[in-house]
């Protein structure tokens, strides 16, 4: 079992739609929780993060945590074609004083107008 | 404020040589990370240095890798000898507090060993 699950895709959205985001983990002691947008040969950038159950809203962007059912997701509404993109969902647990997250292998997004 | 910059971005070699990659991370940022996503693959860690010193290499593959942060600074991750399954994208990251606040990525090296 991968440590951290993420459907490939691609998900495609019309624009102006929900676009809903998954990532199952299966390290029970993760603690933080990240989504990252990639686009094509750019370096990931952070958009999101969460620690504690339930919902976290940043303008379009809401992430959710669910730590019992080990999934974490990301919804961006009034989606627009620059939302287009690889979004990584990365976990990470403080472990010895480490803070590195585990990364999945991310969801293409197309957003199309 | 300059992101992450990394150099190269692109680098192809032949099985065998050596390649050196560096990373120059947001000025002040003590914690800078290495990670590499091969084709088709998840982002992998393989190092983190706080300052000049390791503070986690449990992700470097081998020991034809060697990663060195001389004075706190840049950081220079060498590929002596490659191999075929070293090619993917190099990423380097940095922090500036622990780990636990945002860390940036750079842009990448594309590394292609033929």
């Amino acid at each position: 079992q991968k440590e951290v699950e993420q459907n490939s895709g691609p998900l495609s959205v019309p624009e102006g739609a929900i676009a809903s985001l998954n990532c199952t983990y299966s390290d029970r002691g993760s603690q933080s929780f990240f989504w990252y947008r990639q686009y094509s040969g750019k370096s990931p950038e952070l958009i999101m993060f969460i620690y504690s159950n339930g919902d976290k809203e940043d303008g379009r962007f809401t992430a959710q945590l669910n730590k019992a059912s080990q999934y974490v997701s990301l919804l961006i509404r009034d989606s627009q074609p620059s939302d287009s993109a690889t979004y990584l969902c990365a976990v990470r647990r403080i472990s010895g004083g480490s803070y590195i997250p585990t990364f999945g292998r991310g969801t293409s997004l197309i957003v199309h107008p | 404020e300059a992101g992450v910059t990394q150099f190269p971005s692109h680098s192809v070699i032949e099985k065998g040589q050596t390649v050196t990659l560096r990373c120059d991370p947001i000025s002040g940022h003590d914690n800078l990370y290495w990670y590499r996503r091969v084709m088709g693959k998840e982002i992998k860690f393989l190092l983190h240095f706080v300052k000049e010193s390791k503070q986690d290499e449990s992700g470097m593959p081998n020991n034809r890798f060697l990663a060195e942060r001389t004075g706190g600074t840049y950081s220079t991750l060498k590929v002596q000898p490659a191999e075929l399954e070293d090619s993917g994208v190099y990423f380097c990251a940095s922090s500036n507090r622990g780990g636990y606040n945002e860390q940036f990525f750079g842009p990448g090296t594309r590394l292609t060993v033929l």
